[in-house]
């Protein structure tokens, strides 16, 4: 089962808007982590964010963390239509042990298109 | 550094048959992980392998089963294909994946598997 939502599902923006895309999860994290997909192949990872940060730059990428609401956002500033793709939000669990190894639980993804 | 490649990258296959996919992780990655990606249930975390050992497995029936091997390639298979078992299935390796870790993913391609 998916850790929580994205919202929006889809977004649609003019090139050189900003991008604001939000996430919710269920469980205790050791961070989380934002991952970009074009049209079905694999993911790229963004950025990174621990559960003890509150935001989070790189480049045009800001990420914030609300650790007491369990959610996240992710602003992608001046976009350009290269930013064309879906936006998976995945946490990486804080327990010890066993269901932390390897797993990230990923949300189900907001599509961006970003018109010339 | 070459990236994560999976093999083959289309596969077609009909109910009954079995598959077999692969994954070079990247060199020197010692942690290999599995993802199934449908448009009903997303990406959804299949297992993960570390030093040919499975350490961590998602909610998926014994049909889906893996293996590493001491050069950390990895593959999986599945036996007895249904059709709900379409799907693009991703394989991520990472450098340290462990408690405390990042836990930073990076993917292939995929291997996106039709059943008849």
């Amino acid at each position: 089962s998916q850790q929580g939502e994205e919202d929006p599902q889809a977004l649609s923006i003019q090139e050189g808007e900003n991008a604001t895309m939000n996430c919710s999860y269920k469980t205790s994290i050791n961070n989380l982590q934002w991952y970009r997909q074009n049209s079905g192949r694999g993911l790229v990872h963004l950025i990174l964010i621990r559960s003890n940060e509150r935001e989070k730059h790189s480049g045009r990428l800001r990420v914030t963390l609300d650790t007491s609401k369990k959610s996240s956002s992710l602003l992608i500033t001046a976009s350009r239509a290269a930013d064309t793709a879906s936006y998976f939000c995945a946490t990486a669990p804080s327990n010890a042990g066993g269901t932390s190894y390897g797993k990230l639980t990923f949300g189900q993804g907001t599509i961006l298109t970003v018109h010339p | 550094k070459a990236g994560v490649t999976q093999t083959p990258r289309y596969l077609i296959k009909t109910r009954g048959q079995q598959v077999t996919l692969s994954c070079s992780p990247i060199s020197g990655h010692r942690s290999v992980s599995w993802y199934q990606q449908t448009p009903g249930q997303g990406l959804q975390f299949l297992f993960e392998y570390f030093s040919e050992t499975q350490r961590n497995k998602g909610n998926f029936p014994g049909r889906f089963s893996g293996r590493q091997f001491s050069n950390s390639r990895s593959e999986m298979n599945v036996s007895t294909l249904e059709l709900g078992d379409s799907a693009l299935y991703l394989c991520a390796s990472s450098l340290v994946a462990g408690r405390g870790a990042k836990n930073i993913q990076y993917f292939g391609a995929g291997t996106r598997l039709s059943v008849l």
